[in-house]
């Protein structure tokens, strides 16, 4: 299943760096969603952009700036990144908000 | 808020046996569940959800009941095979958070064959 693409699979950077992860779905849905996965923590959502409009910030630190120019993309710029913050960075999308959500297969960050 | 708690964290079972992941969750609010499974280095994938309009529903070899009395839901995989080997996790929203899934912590299954 290619629905939901994530772009890069694997990403190292600085501290210091400014990177973006990007996300791309081909099945027509209006919302789309970052999600966090750490190793032994269940899955965090970041945002939720519902038609291009960010509904939810569940609290992300300003170091990470979503961005959504289309129903079908999304973007995550990463900035001065902790080390905390390595972790697998997971894109999902949904027709709307309560149906169910097709995740991408992620970029593994490592912040060194 | 939401918190959804999921047991046990790690599952070994014979090949041919039943496994069942049970979680929990506290806002009586919440009437969607999905359950994702997660190979390792792949991406979560749906395999089967409920809404709270129903008790149980079934696909194959997998099936999902709920009760909303006492909050808690579970997954039942039958005839296990080596291929179930995998992270299941559980997930709950409602309408009143605008859907938002809040996740269980996971649980890993391993099937032995």
């Amino acid at each position: 299943e290619t629905g939901v693409t994530q772009t890069p699979r694997h990403l190292v950077m600085g501290m210091t760096n400014k990177k973006s992860l990007k996300c791309e779905q081909h099945l027509g849905h209006n919302a789309m969603y970052w999600y966090k996965q750490s190793a032994k923590k269940p899955l965090e959502l970041m945002f939720v952009y519902n038609f291009k409009e960010q509904t939810e910030n569940n609290s992300v630190p300003s170091r990470f700036s979503p961005e959504c120019p289309n129903s079908s993309h999304l973007f995550l710029h990463l900035h001065t990144l902790q080390p905390e913050d390595s972790a697998l960075y997971l894109c999902a999308s949904s027709q709307t908000a309560s149906q169910p959500q097709h995740f991408g297969d992620g970029t593994r960050l490592s912040i060194l | 808020g939401e918190n959804v708690e999921q047991h046990p964290s790690t599952l070994s079972v014979q090949e041919g046996d039943s496994a069942v992941i049970k979680c929990t969750y506290s806002d009586s609010a919440s009437n969607y569940f999905p359950w994702y499974k997660q190979e390792l280095g792949k991406r979560p994938q749906l395999i089967i959800d409920i809404r709270s309009n129903v008790g149980e529903k079934k696909d194959q070899r997998i099936a999902v009941t709920l009760n909303k009395t006492a909050k808690h839901f579970s997954l039942h995989i039958t005839e296990t095979q080596p291929e179930d080997s995998a992270v299941y996790f559980c997930a709950a929203a409602s309408m009143d958070s605008s859907y938002k899934l809040i996740f269980g912590s996971g649980t890993r299954l391993l099937v032995r064959p």
